[in-house]
């Protein structure tokens, strides 16, 4: 059973650039769901997927959008990059909306310079 | 929304010893998570517990969801469980985790 993978692991970009960040959720989840971490502060919720419709979203400007596709992979994608957006995001992926608990990923570390 | 509390915010302790984290939140909740972060930033998951209590090793947690509140347990530690302790929590009315801003704990040898 493979676990819950993200893709690039580390990443800088300019202010103003666009980015997007890829996630695999682990085998049989169907939900996935992005979490935004400043250095020493907890996760901060920015929205979840459920078989390809977003299921609730956190406090987040619309410039962060994401897609959930057929085999429940996700990418979330921010534009116009600022630089409090440096953080690392997290993916976690769960079956039906959180039941039984969420797995994480290893994160991707995104600095904008 | 729902707060999540936790303490104590540090923790320093020698190897061998134990700890107790404590966890308070504000509303009902379908679901408790405790985590370990690494030192790489992965969110390791310990528990799913929304109640009742839960033992892996030397880790335990339990859970008293009417008066809203979790432990976790850690005995005799090791320099390996450094790093911050995460409590989530998700709503009875959603399925989104709310976090605690953690305990990081350092265990020396």
């Amino acid at each position: 059973e493979t676990g819950v993978t993200q893709s690039p692991t580390h990443l800088i970009k300019t202010r103003g650039q666009q980015v997007t960040l890829r996630c695999s959720s682990q085998s049989g989840h169907n939900t996935v769901s992005w979490y935004q971490q400043a250095l020493g502060q907890g996760p901060q919720f920015i929205f979840q997927y459920y078989r390809e419709e977003e299921n609730g979203r956190g406090n987040f400007p619309p410039r962060f959008s994401g897609l959930q596709f057929p085999n429940y992979s996700s990418e979330l994608n921010v534009n116009a990059l600022e630089l409090d957006d440096s953080a690392l995001y997290l993916c976690a992926s769960s079956l039906f909306k959180g039941w039984n608990g969420y797995t994480f990923g290893s994160g991707t570390r995104l600095t904008v310079v | 929304g729902i707060q999540v509390e936790q303490s104590p915010p540090d923790l320093i302790l020698q190897e061998g010893a134990n700890s107790t984290l404590r966890c308070n939140f504000s509303d009902s909740v379908n679901n408790l998570q405790w985590f370990h972060q690494n030192p790489w930033g992965q969110l390791i998951n310990l528990f799913y517990i929304p109640s009742g209590t839960k033992q892996n090793g030397r880790l335990s947690a339990t859970t008293v969801a009417t008066e809203r509140y979790s432990l976790l347990y850690i005995s005799s530690s090791q320099t390996t469980d450094s790093g911050v302790y995460f409590c989530a929590v998700a709503e009875t009315s959603g399925s989104r985790l709310t976090f605690g801003e953690g305990t990081q704990l350092t265990v020396n040898p």
